[in-house]
C-alpha cells in the first residue's frame, strides 16, 4: 500500500469540456507529479509540484494546470478536453532531496473523452 | 524521440528460470534508473532502483545492471514466480537542471510467467 490516492477512479467528460483531478500525496512527501498513459504507451511526465509551486512541465499545452496544496495534495486540471486527451492519469508523490527519490504512485484515474 | 526504449513488448518465461528485461536510453544525463511493475487496473508499483554511478544493484530476486557506455540497463529476476506476471516499466531521471525530477518512461515489456 503507497498511501498515494486518487479520485475519482474513472470518468467520463465531453470534448469541449473541463475536468479535475485529485491526489493524495503520501504521508512525508512533499513532492507530486502528474503523468498520463495512453493506451500501450509508458507514463508521459505532465508537471511536477514541489512547494505549491510548479518546478517543471513535460510537453504538455497550457491547458493542462495544477495545484498543490499545503497539505500536499494535488489537483490536476485539464481544459477544453480534446478526444486524445483520454488516458489514464497518474499521480506520484516523492521526498524532494533525497538521494532515492523514488516516486509511489496511486492507482490512477481513467479518463475518456466522447 | 524516445529517450528511453524497451524494444520487447512482451516476453515469455517458464516458471522458475531468469527474466530478463532490457532498456535502452540515449540521453546521456540520466542519473538515476528505475524499475516499476504494474499490473491491469492499478498504479505502478517501484521494484528497485540504480544511480548511474553504480553498476550493479541488489534486492532479493531483483537484479538491475547498468552499462553506461552502452547507455544499456537490464533486470533480472530469479527464480521467475507466476505473481511476477505484469508490465515492467523502465525510467530515468534527468537532474542535470536542478528542476523538477520527472521521470522519463519506457513503454513497458510485458513479462509472461508460464507454469
Amino acid at each position: 500500500e503507497t498511501g498515494v490516492t486518487q479520485s475519482p477512479t474513472h470518468l467520463i467528460k465531453t470534448r469541449g469540456q473541463q475536468v479535475t483531478l485529485r491526489c493524495s500525496s503520501q504521508s512525508g512527501h512533499n513532492t507530486v507529479s502528474w503523468y498520463q498513459q495512453a493506451l500501450g504507451q509508458g507514463p508521459q511526465f505532465i508537471f511536477q509540484y514541489y512547494r505549491e509551486e510548479e518546478n517543471g512541465r513535460g510537453n504538455f499545452p497550457p491547458r493542462f494546470s495544477g495545484l498543490q496544496f499545503p497539505n500536499y495534495s494535488s489537483e490536476l486540471n485539464v481544459n477544453a478536453l480534446e478526444l486524445d486527451d483520454s488516458a489514464l492519469y497518474l499521480c506520484a508523490s516523492s521526498l524532494r532531496g533525497g538521494s532515492g527519490t523514488e516516486a509511489f504512485f496511486g492507482q490512477g484515474t481513467r479518463l475518456t473523452v466522447v | 524521440d524516445q529517450q528511453v526504449k524497451q524494444n520487447s513488448p512482451s516476453l515469455s518465461v517458464q516458471e522458475g528460470r531468469i527474466s530478463i528485461l532490457n532498456c535502452d536510453y540515449t540521453n546521456s544525463m540520466f542519473d538515476y534508473f528505475l524499475w516499476y511493475k504494474k499490473y491491469p487496473a492499478e498504479g505502478p508499483t517501484f521494484l528497485i532502483s540504480i544511480s548511474s554511478i553504480k553498476d550493479k544493484n541488489e534486492d532479493g530476486r531483483f537484479t538491475v545492471f547498468l552499462n553506461k557506455s552502452a547507455k544499456h540497463l537490464s533486470l533480472h529476476i530469479v527464480p521467475s514466480q507466476p505473481g511476477d506476471s505484469a508490465v515492467y516499466f523502465c525510467a530515468a531521471r534527468d537532474y542535470s537542471g536542478g528542476g523538477a525530477d520527472g521521470l522519463t518512461f519506457g513503454k513497458g515489456t510485458h513479462l509472461i510467467i508460464q507454469p
